[in-house]
């Protein structure tokens, strides 16, 4: 399975945007981008996921390189909630089923 | 925790015993996962069930058993628990149809002393 690297943290200030970078040069043209975070002392929490064009909910926006070996989550305005670490995975939803790799993920620290 | 539920929360126990955990679920979805998590780290998956009696390996599978009799429950099964088992387990659960987005349960934080 294709990896991804982030930074270990990033600090934040509140009601600013983050801009929390993902690289995954080997991803294959079948590979999701998942973006998952936790709170702590939580299970890990659904954010964002995309393929190929940029994608926006309620939470966050994901935008994706056009060559797809990068991606940035992005949140818009930055509250102390938001602090967790951010975890960008890659998945190719098999027919069996998702199976999430989850690296050591961004911790992001946001300031008041 | 969209309906998931994961029992007990907490346990303690000693080396060689034999501990279940298990997941409950009300959401009607069809794959079913566990993980753990140690510190410092990411989760990594144990096992997963891709339906009523289909279940398969993940990355760290060895010491671990899990079964699923119906679509709302799996459970883990450590046949005897080492210290190295001490850990946080959680599970998670996935429908086809929702872009394979997996939602987890509040986890179990259990101690093999």
């Amino acid at each position: 399975d294709a990896k991804t690297t982030q930074p270990n943290s990033m600090e934040s200030n509140e009601e600013e945007p983050v801009h929390l970078p993902c690289n995954h040069s080997t991803i294959s043209g079948t590979d999701y981008i998942h973006w998952y975070r936790q709170l702590p002392s939580q299970g890990p929490e659904y954010v964002i996921h995309g393929l190929t064009s940029n994608v926006n909910n309620r939470m966050a926006s994901l935008a994706i390189a056009e060559d797809r070996k990068s991606s940035t989550l992005i949140l818009h305005r930055a509250t102390l909630r938001d602090a967790a670490v951010y975890y960008c995975i890659l998945d190719r939803g098999r027919a069996s089923g998702s199976r999430l790799t989850f690296g050591e993920g961004t911790q992001l620290t946001v300031n008041p | 925790d969209a309906g998931i539920t994961q029992s007990p929360r907490h346990k303690v126990t000693e080396t060689g015993t034999p501990v279940t955990l298990r997941c409950h679920q009300t959401e009607n979805h069809r794959y079913m996962y566990w993980y753990r998590q140690d510190p410092g780290h990411g989760l990594r998956l144990i096992h997963y069930s891709y339906g009523v009696k289909d279940t398969d390996k993940g990355e760290v599978s060895d010491g671990y058993s899990v079964s699923r009799s119906k679509t709302e429950d799996f459970l883990l099964t450590l046949e005897s628990a080492t210290s190295s088992q001490t850990s946080v387990y959680f599970c998670a659960i996935s429908e086809p149809g929702q872009g394979f987005i997996q939602y987890f349960g509040a986890g179990t934080r259990l101690s093999v002393l």
